[in-house]
This record gives structure tokens, sequence and C-alpha cells, in this order.
């Protein structure tokens, strides 16, 4: 069945610093593939997604791009934020399925 | 009120009682969902319901009792629940006339459920 692999955490950064978390999927067909982000004690939100291969959905200042030959969606941001600590989940759907989840991964950005 | 509201957010009992979970979406999707989120696990799909009809129910025990009046309320029966139950249960909304997920999910806050 389809599933979603992505980096284990927790990762702690600096502030300012780059951001790379990783995800890799297993799917059939062409899946749509989606970041949310879960920030503490809420509610998971819808962060970007992409539909199609070389896709890259983007928002916050976040970027994935949907890379087929892969098979992976890697999240990254420029400059990470206090603000953006949160539990990151990569997740995919082939259109006849429910979403697909990975772990998650936690991320820590300190001042 | 916009979005998916859950309610109560927080919610101890014991395992002989019976409570319910409450959930509205005021997105006018027509697809909500239930999903059990515990520490250090993965996000687990429990029930899936489209146009009030339930089309996924994934190997949940029957302590677990989904209902679904129409397609902006959805509710969380409890009953003799276990401490191991104990869980962050999320609930979400997706405009989805396949009746699967191939749009995005819009999520509530979450009822943190405790067990003793």
């Amino acid at each position: 069945g389809d599933s979603v692999t992505q980096m284990e955490g927790p990762v702690t950064l600096s502030e300012e610093a780059f951001l790379t978390i990783n995800c890799t999927y297993t799917a059939t067909g062409y899946p749509s593939l989606f970041w949310y982000v879960q920030y503490p004690g809420e509610g998971l939100q819808l962060l970007l997604k992409a539909t199609k291969a070389d896709d890259k959905g983007s928002n916050k200042g976040f970027e994935a791009t949907y890379r087929k030959e892969t098979t992976s969606f890697h999240l990254e941001k420029g400059s990470v934020q206090v603000s953006d600590s949160a539990v990151y989940f990569c997740a995919l759907t082939s259109g006849n399925t429910p979403l697909v989840f990975g772990k998650g991964t936690r991320l820590s950005v300190i001042a | 009120e916009t979005g998916v509201t859950q309610t109560p957010r927080h919610l101890v009992m014991g395992m002989t009682n019976k409570k319910s979970l409450k959930c509205e979406q005021h997105l006018g999707h027509n697809a909500m969902y239930w999903y059990k989120q515990s520490a250090k696990k993965p996000l687990e799909l429990m029930f899936v319901y489209n146009f009030k009809e339930q089309t996924e129910n994934n190997s949940v025990p029957s302590r677990f009792s989904p209902e679904c009046p129409n397609s902006s309320h959805l509710f969380l029966h409890l009953h003799t629940l276990q401490p191991e139950d104990s869980a962050l249960y999320l609930c979400a909304s997706s405009q989805d006339p396949s009746g699967r997920s191939s749009y995005e999910q819009y999520f509530g806050p979450g009822t943190r459920l405790t067990v003793t």
C-alpha cells in the first residue's frame, strides 16, 4: 500500500538557519503530496501541496518540490524563526485513498 | 464560528463512563473524518463519512461508535474505554465528491482524552 517516510526528529536549529525535512513516498499511480504543520495545542494545518511531478508548493517561506524520479517531497525553508517550532507531517493521497501521513518531524527553533 | 470546531477540548473519563466527542465544520464540505493521534505513533485514520455515509472503518474497536447526522456534524461516542485509548482525537473535513481524500483536509484543534 501507499506509505510516507520522513526523517526522524527532533530537529533543533538556531534562528535563521536553513531547514530541510526529508520526505519520501511509495504510491501506486500519481499521488498528490502535502505538508501539514501542527503547532502546540492545535490541530493540523495544510502548509503546502503539489499535485503533479515537478510542481513546487510554497507558503510562508516554506517550499517543497514534487520529485517523481526520486519519489521525494522534501520541505525546505531558507531562514527559520522561533515561531516555526512545530511538528511537520508529510502526506499523500492517490486520489482514491484517504490521506496517508508520515510519523511527523518535530522542529525546535531556538533564539 | 469558522473552520472545524471540536468540543470538548479536554476530557477525562473513567473506564466505565460513556461520553461523546463533537465535531462541527462550517466549510460546506461533504466528507468528515476521525483520527487518533497518540504520542510517538503515526496519525491513525479511524472513520470516514461522505455525505453522511460511512465509507471507511479502519478496524476500530466497537467501544468507539461514530455518528454523522448530517454533513456538518460528526460525533464519536465512547464507552468502556481503556487507558491505552488516551490520545488526541482529531476531526477533519474535506470537499470530496468521490468519497476519498483527493482534496486537502481541514482539521479541528482536537480533543485531548485521558482515560483513567
